[in-house]
Formats: C-alpha cells, sequence, structure tokens
C-alpha cells in the first residue's frame, strides 16, 4: 500500500512569513509529486509539480524534493491570508493514478 | 478548469437508494477517476477508466460501480446507498502538462448526504 504523509495541523504562520509544508512518501519508484491547493467547499487546483531532486520555483512557492529521503515540502514565501487553504501533497503511481496526502491545513493571520 | 463538469453538485438521499454520478468532460480525455474526500483522509480513489468500457478498481472500491460508454462520461453509481457513503465526490482527469508529466485536474465535486 502506497502512503503519503502530512502533518495535518492545522498551521498558522503570521502575514508576510514563510510558510512551509511537508510530505513524505512510502513508494520509492515514485517520479513526480505535485501539490495541489483546496479551498474550503471548492476543488483541489494545481500550484506545483516536481520531478528532480532539489527546488523548483514559481513566484511566492517553492518546492523541494528530496528522493534518497523520500520527502517533498512546499515553501510558500511572504505568506498572505488568501493563501489559506489545505495543502494536499500527491505522488505519481501506475496508470497515470495519484496517491494523496490527508493534507495539511494552512491559516494566514493577518 | 479542463472542462470538467459533475451533475448532480448537491444530492440528499435515502439509505437503501440507487444512486449515480455522472462526470462529463468535453476535451477528450483517455483517463477518468472518481474519488471520495473525507475529513482525515485526503482523497481516495474509487475507480477509474483508461478509456471507453476500460475501467478498474482503486483504493475504495466496495459498494461503488462505473461505466463508461462514451468518452466524455463517466458515471458512478451506489447501488444501495450507505451512510458511510456520505462524503464529497469528485471526478478528475488525466492531462500531460508541459513538463511531460501526468497530472490530474477535478471537477467542481458533488456533495451527498445519506440518511
Amino acid at each position: 500500500q502506497k502512503e503519503v504523509e502530512q502533518n495535518s495541523g492545522p498551521l498558522s504562520v503570521p502575514e508576510g512569513a514563510i510558510a512551509s509544508l511537508n510530505c513524505t512518501y512510502s513508494d520509492r519508484v515514485s517520479q513526480s509529486f505535485f501539490w495541489y491547493r483546496q479551498y474550503s467547499g471548492k476543488s483541489p487546483e494545481l500550484i506545483m509539480s516536481i520531478y528532480s531532486n532539489g527546488d523548483k520555483e514559481d513566484g511566492r512557492f517553492t518546492a523541494q524534493l528530496n528522493k534518497a529521503s523520500q520527502y517533498v515540502s512546499l515553501l510558500i514565501r511572504d505568506s498572505q491570508p488568501s493563501d489559506s487553504a489545505t495543502y494536499l501533497c500527491a505522488v505519481s503511481g501506475s496508470a497515470r493514478q495519484l496517491t494523496f496526502g490527508s493534507g495539511t491545513q494552512l491559516t494566514v493571520l493577518p | 478548469d479542463a472542462g470538467i463538469t459533475q451533475s448532480p453538485r448537491h444530492k440528499v438521499t435515502e439509505t437503501g437508494t440507487p444512486v449515480t454520478l455522472r462526470c462529463h468532460q468535453t476535451e477528450n480525455h483517455r483517463y477518468m477517476y472518481w474519488y471520495r474526500q473525507d475529513p482525515g483522509h485526503g482523497l481516495r480513489l474509487i475507480h477509474y477508466s483508461y478509456g471507453v468500457k476500460d475501467t478498474d478498481k482503486g483504493e475504495v472500491s466496495d459498494g461503488y460501480s462505473v461505466s463508461r460508454s462514451k468518452t466524455e462520461d463517466f458515471l458512478l453509481t451506489l447501488e444501495s446507498a450507505t451512510s458511510s457513503q456520505t462524503s464529497v465526490y469528485f471526478c478528475a482527469i488525466s492531462e500531460t502538462i508541459p513538463t511531460g508529466a501526468e497530472t490530474q485536474y477535478f471537477g467542481p465535486g458533488t456533495r451527498l448526504l445519506v440518511l
């Protein structure tokens, strides 16, 4: 059984701070990793993808991947109240399947 | 939004009744998925389809069946709804993104309450 683990939170950070979200996965053959953001009552939306070890930056978001340690993280710089949401980590598998973590609830305090 | 719609968006039903949820996509995607989302469990795969009439089970398929008679429609049926099937149901499609990886995009969801 493939597992993807996230701290459920809630995680609270003040506005302007860096939010750090972490995810570990069990399947060593996984190749692609994704972060989704889900606002309350809405569907998940893709915000970041990463496939190689190291960092990938997109605006205020940075995804980090360490395949040897089997963890993925998401950093949100200059956090805004609009970043308050649940963040889901997803790991690729066969048949284009994704295995999702249970999500980390982030609250950015004004 | 990857051209995905779900219907109905909200449904209340009684235990023991059959329920069918519909997912419709307009962009000819081959792979389609049904998930349920419950507090503390994240998204769990129910069934998926890799083409017309080609489907397979996911992690939590018991009590659910699916059908795909056309590329654009993927139906999820609860044969005899139970209270444990109260959940939010999301449909998703798989799409290749510019980096070459396949990822998934989600429909708006259906909130189902089984009384």
